[in-house]
């Protein structure tokens, strides 16, 4: 199976930060990596998608990149309403895989 | 609007079956794939298991951990999905979320708690 390892698990941070998670691929994913945003209680919601693609109705201070087998989501300005869990997944191949996580928590 | 809406969760004993569904409206059922995720009580999520739509055969993936004991279904009639669960483990307590395709879409979950 292919493995995402993804850091940090969880993050410190402060309203207007800029914060990047990274999930590293086992193999070779492509493009096929996205991210998703979960708040306590509630549904994951789709973020990025095709590893740099903005969801739809998802601010622009989010975006995701690559390089190489390292995906990455970076939201500019931090604002409240980030402060979540955070999830990449990859579905190049299948068993789809989901990173660990990682939980924003502010300081 | 789309709309996922999953039922059928509960608590029930190890060795135990269960079925959930997920009924679906706002886009077209019957050319989207469809996968169920699950997250146990404080943890990530997990990939449980697709299927694909009938251009595909209805072919149908599944996480190692529940091949041979979960089944994914479909109905494009009805517009839903399912996933039944046999011979039930403690490690399956889970939130199981149904997800549109490749997750654009996900529902609200639905409880699966295994204990005796």
């Amino acid at each position: 199976d292919i493995q995402m390892t993804q850091s940090p698990s969880s993050m410190s941070v402060s309203l207007g930060d800029t914060v990047t998670i990274t999930c590293r691929a086992s193999q070779d994913v492509g493009i096929y990596v996205n991210w998703f945003q979960q708040k306590p209680g509630k549904s994951p919601r789709r973020m990025i998608y095709r590893a740099t693609n903005l969801a739809d109705g998802v601010p622009s201070r989010f975006s995701g990149s690559r390089s190489g087998s390292d995906y990455s989501l970076t939201i500019s300005s931090l604002e409240s309403e980030d402060v979540a869990d955070y999830h990449c997944l990859q579905y190049d191949e299948y068993p789809y895989t989901f990173g660990a996580g990682t939980k924003l928590e502010l300081k | 609007e789309v709309q996922l809406v999953e039922t059928g969760g509960g608590l029930v004993r190890p060795g135990s079956s269960l079925k959930l569904s997920c009924a679906t409206s706002g886009f077209t059922f019957s050319n989207t794939w469809m996968n169920w995720v699950r997250q146990a009580p404080g943890k990530g999520l997990e990939w449980v298991a697709l299927i694909k739509d009938k251009y595909s055969n209805y072919e149908a993936n599944y996480a190692e951990s529940v091949k041979g004991r979960f089944t994914i279904s479909r109905d494009d009639s009805k517009s839903r999905v399912y996933l039944q669960m046999n011979t039930l483990r403690d490690q399956d307590t889970a939130t199981y979320y149904c997800t549109r395709s490749f997750m654009d879409a996900w529902g609200q979950g639905a409880s699966v708690t295994v204990s005796s």
